[in-house]
């Protein structure tokens, strides 16, 4: 599976927009990017994923560059419930998840 | 909607001693995947089910097996139980569609895992 980079922390205000970056240089054609979110010893939690296109859901939108090699998780109005860590995992389908160590990100009221 | 359903979620046991943890899958998917989390750590991947059988196997000791039955529910069991046991045992689910020669997603639901403590 592909390498992952992301900064290990990052602070966001409370009603703004949190942009988590994920660089992702190696990635292989059918290798997806996957988005994981872990709130303190809960199990980890699926946000988005995306092959090629940028996606958005109900919870974030997911915006992967034109070659592939980085993408940005957006949570468009962060509140405090989305203080948590988070992981960007690039893999093919139907593998395991590998997890680095993600990026933690505090909401500050 | 149904989550994926871990039991029990809490369990101590002694150093020696041996542990079953169960995992129901969300109903309709067809693989099961099993991950610990140390204390402080990430999680890490153990092993994977597949219309039960094994599919894939990552760093599980040889004390820890599993497997996955005909209603797609899944046991980790772990004899000889050792201190560094103590940690989250976290599983997983999807619904795969295997279409050769394709590249397809799976997007993996996890369970609220079980904390182990071994004294």
């Amino acid at each position: 599976d592909a390498k992952t980079t992301q900064p290990p922390s990052m602070d966001c205000a409370e009603g703004r927009a949190a942009n988590l970056p994920c660089n992702h240089s190696t990635i292989s054609g059918n290798e997806y990017v996957y988005w994981y979110r872990q709130i303190h010893s809960q199990g980890p939690q699926y946000i988005i994923h995306g092959l090629k296109n940028n996606e958005t859901n109900e919870m974030a939108s997911l915006i992967i560059t034109e070659d592939r090699k980085s993408s940005t998780l957006i949570l468009p109005h962060a509140t405090l419930r989305d203080t948590a860590v988070y992981y960007c995992i690039v893999k093919p389908g139907n593998e395991k998840l590998t997890f680095g160590t993600g990026t933690r990100l505090t909401i500050i009221p | 909607a149904a989550g994926v359903i871990q039991s029990p979620r809490h369990l101590i046991k002694e150093k020696r001693e041996t542990a079953t943890l169960k995992c129901y899958p969300i109903p309709r998917h067809d693989t099961v995947y099993w991950y610990q989390q140390g204390p402080g750590q990430d999680p890490q991947f153990l092993i994977s089910f597949y219309e039960k059988m094994q599919s894939d196997k990552g760093s599980i000791p040889d004390r820890f097996s599993a497997q996955q039955f005909s209603d797609y529910h899944s046991e980790l069991n772990m004899s000889s139980l050792e201190l560094g046991d103590s940690a989250l045992y976290f599983c997983a689910s999807s619904q795969n569609s295997r279409l050769a020669g394709k590249a397809s997603a799976d997007t993996q639901y996890f369970g609220p895992g079980t904390r182990l403590t071994v004294l």
